[in-house]
């Protein structure tokens, strides 16, 4: 059964600091991996898909690296600002009875202060 | 605008009475699903649905049924809701499950259900 970890739960930084966000999966036979973004009560928020065959995706000021033999992946965050203060979840799509299945971590709560 | 939508967002309700959750895509994607998310448990999923009249357990089922009749839609239901189903639900959806499973999942805006 896949488990996914996410390192750290809970992080704080000081605007325009750079950072890096943890995601680890115990079985490497993945489809993809995703990264979402949610804000307090609301819904999730696609940030970047990595397929199994990619090593990693940018979109503006993030950038995610997948490395599948390892079961990890992080989210790079450059030059945060105080609008990135969310919670940061991984999710990885592996095999299941139904085709694949979403297994999800428990997050990164990211606070950035101005 | 490619959205999934649900109803109601926010919803009280007290032990026994029947509910529904509804929840429809506009982006004719085949698979949906559903999933609560408790502190400290994270997102599990309920049920899903490869596509019209296919539908399967997911990892927390018990007190939950769901029914796929139109592509777009995928109500849940709770016949009798209990306290420890008060929640926050997503409803989901991609364009394929299928085996390759390279498609992104969009998810709705969340239902907070409290069941009293």
């Amino acid at each position: 059964k896949q488990e996914v970890t996410q390192i750290p739960a809970a992080l704080s930084v000081p605007e325009g600091e750079n950072l890096v966000l943890n995601c680890s999966f115990t079985d490497s036979a993945i489809y993809n991996l995703q990264w979402f973004r949610q804000d307090p009560g609301k819904g999730l928020t696609s940030l970047l898909l990595i397929q199994s065959s990619q090593r990693e995706q940018t979109s503006g000021r993030l950038n995610a690296s997948l490395d599948k033999s390892s079961g990890r992946s992080t989210l790079y965050i450059a030059a945060s600002q105080p609008g990135d203060s969310a919670t940061y979840l991984c999710a990885v799509n592996s095999r299941s009875l139904g085709g694949s299945r979403l297994t999800f971590g428990e997050g990164t709560q990211l606070t950035v202060n101005p | 605008e490619a959205q999934v939508t649900q109803n109601p967002r926010y919803l009280i309700t007290v032990t026994g009475k029947k509910l529904t959750v509804t929840c429809s895509q506009n982006m004719n994607h085949e698979y949906m699903s559903w999933y609560r998310q408790d502190p400290g448990l994270g997102l599990r999923q309920i049920y899903y649905s490869m596509n019209v009249e296919v539908t399967d357990k997911g990892d927390v089922p018990e007190g939950y049924k769901v029914s796929r009749k139109e592509k777009r839609n995928f109500p849940l239901i709770l016949e009798s809701p209990s306290p420890n189903q008060t929640s926050l639900y997503f409803c989901a959806s991609s364009l394929h499950s299928g085996v390759a499973g390279e498609y992104e999942q969009y998810f709705g805006p969340g239902t907070r259900l409290t069941v009293t």
